[in-house]
């Protein structure tokens, strides 16, 4: 069965430090996507990247960046020098490349920027 | 490109009566679209997969008869809620999935459901 860990619950922080976000996934799929999302408190899910099972590569986008880790099954997320805009919740997805591409996202992280 | 709207934002009503929220695929169509449900400070929960022009298939624990999805074209699908209680108070977001992008779901800005 396929599942997303978001263990941190919550996390505080103050402007311009940086900050890491964990997502452990599970899949028995060799070729799979993962993502992440952000929710800001008006709820629409802003899309923040995709990654394919074959593409290892870390990612860069300003001051996001995106650790893949397959061989521990983790697509880590830092934000660099954060900002009170960056306060939301995040949350990691996981599909299956082929078919319907239904996702299963984990619990979410609540990130608090304090200025 | 691709936009799912999602309508409406927000609705109030009263306990017994039906809510009907609209999803449409604006500049794409949308052979798979998706239902989710999220409570307060909680993670997103699938809650039924439509496909156009067929019954949807909805996940375990999901009550086929309170939640009507009906995925008429392929750019609109509908979720209604029938005599909805209190308990049916949530989130509620469509997403819609196309064959010309692989992998990736388009998400619509959600309703907010209070049943009074």
């Amino acid at each position: 069965a396929q599942k997303v860990t978001q263990a941190q619950t919550e996390i505080s922080v103050v402007e311009k430090e940086d900050v890491t976000l964990d997502c452990v996934y599970e899949t028995r799929d060799t070729t799979y996507y993962l993502f992440w999302y952000k929710q800001p408190p008006s709820g629409e899910l802003v899309f923040l990247i995709r990654r394919n099972s074959f593409d290892e590569q870390n990612e860069i986008s300003g001051r996001y960046s995106w650790n893949f880790q397959k061989s521990t099954s983790s697509f880590n997320f830092t934000i660099t020098a954060s900002q009170v805009v960056d306060s939301a919740v995040y949350f990691c997805a996981l599909s299956e490349a082929s078919g319907t591409y239904k996702y299963i996202f984990g619990t979410g992280t609540r990130l608090k920027v304090l200025a | 490109g691709a936009v799912v709207s999602q309508h409406p934002s927000r609705v109030i009503c009263k306990s017994g009566t039906s809510v009907k929220i609209e999803c449409r695929s604006l500049d794409f169509q949308a052979t798979t679209m998706f239902w989710y449900r999220q409570f307060p400070k909680q993670s997103l929960m699938l809650m039924a997969t439509s496909n156009e022009g067929s019954k949807a298939t909805y996940e375990q624990g999901v009550e086929k008869d309170k939640f009507l999805i009906n995925h008429a074209s392929l750019t609109l699908s509908t979720l209604t809620v029938t005599s909805a209680h209190p308990e049916d108070s949530s989130f509620y977001i469509c997403s819609a999935s196309t064959p010309g992008v692989l992998g990736k779901l388009f998400f619509g800005s959600g309703t907010q459901l209070s049943v009074l």
